[in-house]
């Protein structure tokens, strides 16, 4: 069984570009969620996908975008960069959106600097 | 929605110490609580989790007892290594929330040889 997988671990993109960000969800997991963690911060909740189909936003701007592909893999997108965007990016797959109860299994993450 | 208020850090102990990290929460709904710890350089890992009153978590020699009166899930453990040393959230999830995790600002935790 393999788990959570991101890509790239880092990258350095200027003001104003545009970054994708993947994440390839643990097997048999079909929920995605996508988190942005600033430098000595916790994570924060940027959105939810479930079969493809955004279940749930927090309250980032319409710049970060995301995908859901049919192997339930996962792309994160986010729009004319800001300084304040560079943070790690965590993917998190699990196995079902409508339980509470279960773990969510976090990838190492995908550090962006924005310079 | 949820949120979380944990003790500042850094926290720093001798091994073999007591820990107990506080934590203290607001949930929309009836919560699953969670601890994950980060260890340097890496992602987020389950430490334990609680999902109903009174539930006790424990993993690895860290307990955390369900507290639904004091809206708390507080951290501890006996003896602490220096592999222990790592920075840990705390988390309620509620369907009721949009079954996000919502951490708090997290509690790192030093300890020393």
């Amino acid at each position: 069984e393999t788990g959570v997988t991101q890509s790239p671990t880092h990258l350095i993109k200027t003001r104003g570009q545009q970054v994708t960000l993947r994440c390839s969800s643990q097997s048999g997991h079909n929920t995605v969620s996508w988190y942005q963690q600033a430098l000595g911060q916790g994570p924060q909740f940027i959105f939810q996908y479930y079969r493809e189909e955004e279940n749930g936003r927090g309250n980032f701007p319409p710049r970060f975008s995301g995908l859901q592909f049919p192997n339930y893999s996962s792309e994160l997108n986010v729009n004319a960069l800001e300084l304040d965007d560079s943070a790690l990016y965590l993917c998190a797959s699990s196995l079902a959106v409508a339980t509470n109860t279960g773990e969510l299994f976090f990838g190492e993450g995908s550090r962006l600097t924005v310079l | 929605g949820n949120s979380v208020t944990q003790m500042e850090g850094p926290v720093t102990l001798s091994e073999e110490a007591f820990l107990t990290i506080n934590c203290t929460y607001t949930a929309t709904g009836y919560p699953s609580l969670f601890w994950y710890v980060q260890y340097p350089g890496e992602g987020l890992q389950l430490l334990l989790k609680a999902t109903k009153a009174d539930d006790k978590g424990s993993n690895k020699g860290f307990e955390a007892t369900y507290r639904k009166e004091t809206t708390s899930f507080h951290l501890e453990k006996g003896s602490v290594q220096v592999s222990d040393s790592a920075v840990y959230f705390c988390a309620p999830r509620s369907r009721a929330a949009g079954n996000k995790l919502t951490f708090g600002g997290g509690t790192r935790v030093l300890v020393k040889p």
